[in-house]
């Protein structure tokens, strides 16, 4: 069974740090792996899909990293911003399951 | 393109009522995913359709939950006779394939 977690739990960083929120993952017979955003009372905003035979992937100032066979990926955030603040939630997706398991996300707070 | 389309967004019922849920896929999506986030915790499966067939039901409550993706028209989510633990945010995401997920609004449902 595909059990994904996520560390820390809760961050709060100053405007302007570079910073890292990890996920790792039990099973590594993965077809892709995805990071979402979710704001407070909001639905979950797709930030980069990674697929299992990438290393990475970059949009702006996310870059997301994958390395399967240790089961982990890294969202690396850089210059962070007050805007920046959400919940950020990493997702595997099995290929013979058809479905995405959750992290339980990392609570950002970027603060001025 | 519109995205993923969740309504309502905000559902109240009374215990034992039914509750109804509909989610529009993205235009060219024939894959449709429930998933539950209850209070305080990560997003669970609970079920995969393609039209007008059930792929994956593993993550559905055995009792009074269904859900249908008919040939025409939204899917639906079916919960028979709430109970306050029904209380949740009921997200619906869909995909071209086994590929990236793209997520709705979702529904949050409050049993009163």
């Amino acid at each position: 069974k595909q059990e994904v977690t996520q560390i820390p739990a809760a961050l709060s960083v100053p405007e302007g740090e570079n910073l890292v929120l990890n996920c790792s993952f039990t099973d590594s017979a993965i077809y892709n792996l995805q990071w979402f955003r979710q704001d407070p009372g909001k639905g979950l905003t797709s930030l980069l899909l990674i697929q299992s035979s990438q290393r990475e992937q970059t949009s702006g100032r996310l870059n997301a990293s994958l390395d399967k066979s240790s089961g982990r990926s890294t969202l690396y955030i850089a210059a962070s911003q007050p805007g920046d603040s959400a919940t950020y939630l990493c997702a595997v997706h099995t290929g013979t399951a058809s479905k995405l398991t959750f992290g339980t996300g990392t609570r950002l707070q970027v603060t001025l | 393109n519109a995205g993923v389309m969740q309504n309502p967004r905000h559902l109240v019922r009374r215990r034992g009522q039914e509750a109804r849920l509909r989610c529009s896929p993205m235009k060219g999506h024939s894959h449709v995913y429930w998933y539950r986030q209850l209070p305080e915790e990560g997003l669970k499966f609970m079920v995969y359709l393609q039209k007008e067939n059930i792929i994956d039901e593993s993550g559905m409550p055995k009792e009074r939950f269904s859900a249908e993706f008919p040939k025409e028209g939204p899917s639906i989510l079916r919960i028979q006779q709430v109970v306050r633990g029904d209380s949740a945010a009921y997200f619906c995401a869909s995909s071209p394939g086994q590929i990236e997920a793209f997520f709705g609004q979702g529904t949050r449902l409050t049993v009163v």
